[in-house]
């Protein structure tokens, strides 16, 4: 089955600078990957996805690329702000009809004023 | 557009006793609704998924007959712990997908608290 690795586990950066969180799986069948958003004591958010037939996606300070060949996909976030302190999640899946997402372990990320 | 809610939000019981907690997708029609549980800093394990008129598909290492999935429209699923004891206390999540689309949206959970 699946399995999606996420790296790092946390990420520290200062208001203003780029972050990135790393995810690889292992099922060539996958061809959906989102990234979810999760705030303490509230239900993941989906913030941005991306599918196999494109190779980067943006939305305003948030981007994700994905390599199918090296089976990886990365979230970029840009001009990070205190507010996108959270745990992030990476999942993969084969958007088959009834298929579960794999997640990743998540990265929980402070931005620091 | 795309909001699913939960219900309730937080529920403490007594040990033996059970819960009932609903999932709901406001705007559009779930075909397959997903229960996870969630510990403090771990990820989302999956519990079932379940497809709307059909039996729930449990993962493994899930009892069934203890956490009782029912999805019987398109934009109801229900999850019961039955005879829920302490160490059943966790963080409830479900999640809706449409028959259309790859999108899965979340819930924004339950808390639940066994005494």
């Amino acid at each position: 089955g699946e399995n999606v690795e996420q790296h790092p586990s946390t990420l520290s950066v200062q208001e203003g600078d780029s972050a990135v969180i790393k995810c690889t799986y292992s099922d060539s069948a996958s061809n959906y990957f989102p990234w979810y958003k999760q705030e303490l004591g509230k239900g993941p958010q989906l913030i941005i996805d991306i599918r196999s037939n494109v190779g980067e996606k943006k939305d305003q300070r948030i981007a994700v690329t994905l390599n199918k060949t090296a089976k990886h996909f990365s979230l970029h976030i840009t001009e990070t702000q205190p507010e996108d302190s959270a745990v992030y999640f990476c999942a993969a899946s084969n958007g088959q009809a009834g298929t579960a997402l794999i997640f990743g372990k998540g990265t929980t990320l402070s931005v620091s004023s | 557009g795309a909001v699913v809610s939960q219900h309730p939000s937080r529920v403490i019981c007594k040990s033996g006793t059970s819960v009932k907690i609903e999932c709901r997708s406001l705007d559009f029609q779930a075909t397959t609704m997903f229960w996870y549980r969630q510990f403090p800093k771990q990820s989302l394990m999956l519990m079932a998924t379940s497809n709307e008129g059909s039996k729930a598909t449990y993962e493994q290492g899930v009892e069934k007959d203890k956490f009782l999935i029912n999805h019987a429209s398109l934009t109801l699923s229900t999850l019961t712990v039955t005879s829920a004891h302490p160490e059943d206390s966790s963080f409830y999540i479900c999640s809706a997908k449409a028959a259309s689309g790859y999108e899965q949206y979340f819930g924004p959970g339950t808390r639940l608290t066994v005494t």
